[in-house]
This record gives structure tokens, sequence and C-alpha cells, in this order.
């Protein structure tokens, strides 16, 4: 198993442009989530998802937007980058229903925005 | 409003003793707590957990122990070892929700 996979590894943006960032997990895991990390501060939710087709709000959702058609890709899509969206952003899974169950992340993605 | 506090941002053991890492919530709803594990570079993964059930949980050299009167858990590595340097963060979570509350996150350094 490939587990949690996030494409790209790096990314620069101008203000205004946007992006995709892809995320795909092979554990067939029904819930997944996208944090974004600023420096020097633990992970913030930004959407999750419990299934295909069901989506929600996180923690700090402006600015993004995402969708679930497939039970094994979540992605994360920037409209109008803005400075303040520089981060580091995880996407990760994990089992269904069960109280606090282990999230599985990928390795993240660095976005600069200029 | 921070719901899950880490109170030191870094903290420096020699090989051998003993870490100690704290963490600190104000939502007493928080039910399960975890603890994650973050190389440079890398996705946080997961270290080991505990249900407001209990007040100890332990898996090896790790272990965490809840006081939810204090609104506290402290993760306990012994003995410490140089590839245990890394960040950890404390996370908590309400009931099935899955969604996980993180604190700031600790640097630990294993110096030889």
């Amino acid at each position: 198993n490939a587990g949690v996979t996030q494409t790209p590894k790096f990314r620069i943006l101008k203000i205004g442009q946007s992006m995709t960032l892809q995320c795909t997990q092979d554990m067939n895991h029904n819930y997944m989530y996208w944090y974004r990390q600023d420096p020097g501060m633990g992970l913030k939710l930004i959407y999750y998802s419990v299934g295909a087709g069901i989506t929600d709000k996180g923690e700090v959702p402006n600015g993004y937007n995402v969708s679930r058609s497939t039970t094994e890709d979540f992605p994360l899509r920037l409209e109008l980058a803005a400075p303040s969206q520089t981060s580091v952003y995880f996407c990760a899974s994990s089992r269904p229903g069960l109280a606090g169950d282990e999230q599985y992340f990928g390795p993240g993605t660095r976005l600069t925005v200029t | 409003d921070q719901q899950v506090k880490q109170n030191s941002p870094s903290l420096s053991v020699q090989e051998g003793r003993i870490s100690i890492l704290n963490c600190d919530y104000t939502n007493s709803m928080f039910d399960y707590f975890l603890w994650y594990k973050k190389y440079p570079a890398e996705g946080p993964t997961f270290l080991i957990s505990i249900s407001s059930i209990k007040d100890k949980n332990e898996d090896g050299r790790f272990t965490v122990f809840l006081n939810k009167s204090a609104k506290h858990l402290s993760l306990h590595i012994v003995p410490s070892q140089p590839g245990d340097s890394a960040v950890y963060f404390c996370a908590a979570t309400v009931g099935t929700a899955s969604k996980l509350t993180f604190g700031t996150g600790t640097r630990l350094q294993v110096t030889l």
C-alpha cells in the first residue's frame, strides 16, 4: 500500500492564481481530511469528508473548495490564491465510525503564494 | 481560542533518559486524545492514544497519562533514543467526529 499520496510536493503561486492539490489514498478509508500547518503552529482542519459525495467545513475553510467523487480521491482547490494561504498542506484519511481513530497523513504539499 | 495547548515549544533530553511532553486542553467535551510524531518534510505519524475512560496507556517505550480533572495529558518516552528527535503533536477529538484539534507541537531533541 502506498498509503496517502499528495501531489505536488512543492508549488509557488502568484497572487490570484488557482490550483488544485491532489490527494489519493489506497486504504479504502471513508474519512478524508485536509489540514494546513503554518510555521510554529499546529495543524488546522480545512475541510473533511466522511464518504464519497459528502464534504463539510472544518476550522479554516475560507478560500478553499473540495470535492469527493470517489473513495480514493479528495482534491483541494484554491481559488484566487492569497499570501495568507502560504502554508504546508496535509491530507489524511482514517477508518470510519470509531471515536478518535488514527489518521494516516500524506507527506504534505508546501505552497508559497507571492 | 487554542483548545489544545503545548506550552513547551522545545525540549532537549540526553539519550537514555526520560522525555516528558505535556499537553493541556480546555474543552471538557474532548474524550479521546492522540499523540503524533512528525519528522521534517514528512507528514505526522500516529504514536499512541488514550480514551477518557482511562488514565494511562502504554505501548513499548511510550506511555500516555491522562488527568481529566486537570485537563492535562503527558507523553513519557523511556528510554529516549536519538531517533525520537522530532516534533510531537498532541491532538484531541470529541466522540465519533474524528475531527482532530491539534496543539502547536513540542520539538524534542535527544542528544548523545
